[in-house]
């Protein structure tokens, strides 16, 4: 595997169900990231991981709550979700701090749809 | 509030049919700016970064440019396959190196 990866690519969840969407770097970053993006809007940052602690949390409310196990490992985990809340979501990864390039890698998405 | 804008939200091009696109932004600072094509349904592709006013990156038909209040992207004799929402991002200087801002995208269509 190569770049980023998110599994699944495609997830139908009910209103009460639980469900954790996954993410996985192989490109030796030490961020990760979880994006929201919805149609016809900007990408919304939803978590900030560096160095495995969380540095951002854009007010993101409390059914989704994220994990970061290690530098390369990040998961997203939902409950009660509502239909709003359907959208594509997006991992990244990137190397910041000093020598750090910052640019962010993404990966191709989970394509969420909640019923 | 720090701001990331793009125009147009859409552009058609016929196929040969050279044009730029354009991010402003409102930052007190600059510490990159990042440019990345998205094909839908899919994530975004990194494309370049620039640092400061006047630097300039080509990739193929691609060329980003810089000043110090917007960035334009040129598309020279655009192909089909350049169609995809093409996405701004920016990241000030003296903020957290992880945080970036998007912009909302241009949606290019090269016709044939």
């Amino acid at each position: 595997e190569t770049g980023v990866t998110q599994t699944p690519r495609h997830l139908v969840m009910g209103m009460t169900n639980k469900k954790s969407l996954k993410c996985e770097q192989h490109l030796g970053h030490n961020a990760m990231y979880w994006y929201k993006q919805s149609a016809k809007k900007p990408l919304e940052l939803m978590f900030v991981y560096n160095f495995k602690e969380q540095t951002e949390n854009n007010s993101v409310p409390s059914r989704f709550s994220p994990e970061c196990p290690n530098s390369s490992h990040l998961f997203l985990h939902l409950h009660t979700l509502q239909p709003e809340d359907s959208a594509l979501y997006l991992c990244a990864s990137s190397q910041v701090g000093q020598g750090g390039r910052n640019e962010q890698y993404f990966g191709p998405g989970t394509r969420l749809t909640v019923t | 509030e720090d701001q990331v804008t793009q125009s147009p939200e859409a552009l058609r091009l016929q196929e040969g049919e050279s044009s730029s696109l354009n991010c402003s932004y409102t930052v007190s600072g600059l510490r990159g700016l990042f440019w990345y094509r998205q094909d839908p349904g899919k994530g975004p592709e990194f494309l370049f970064t620039l640092y400061s006013a006047g630097e300039e990156k080509e990739k193929e038909r691609l060329k980003a440019t810089l000043t110090k209040k917007e960035s334009f992207l040129h598309i020279t004799a655009p192909k089909p396959e350049d169609s995809a929402t093409y996405l701004c991002a920016v990241q000030e200087r003296g903020t957290s190196y992880d945080k970036v801002i998007f912009g909302p995208g241009t949606s290019l269509s090269v016709i044939p």
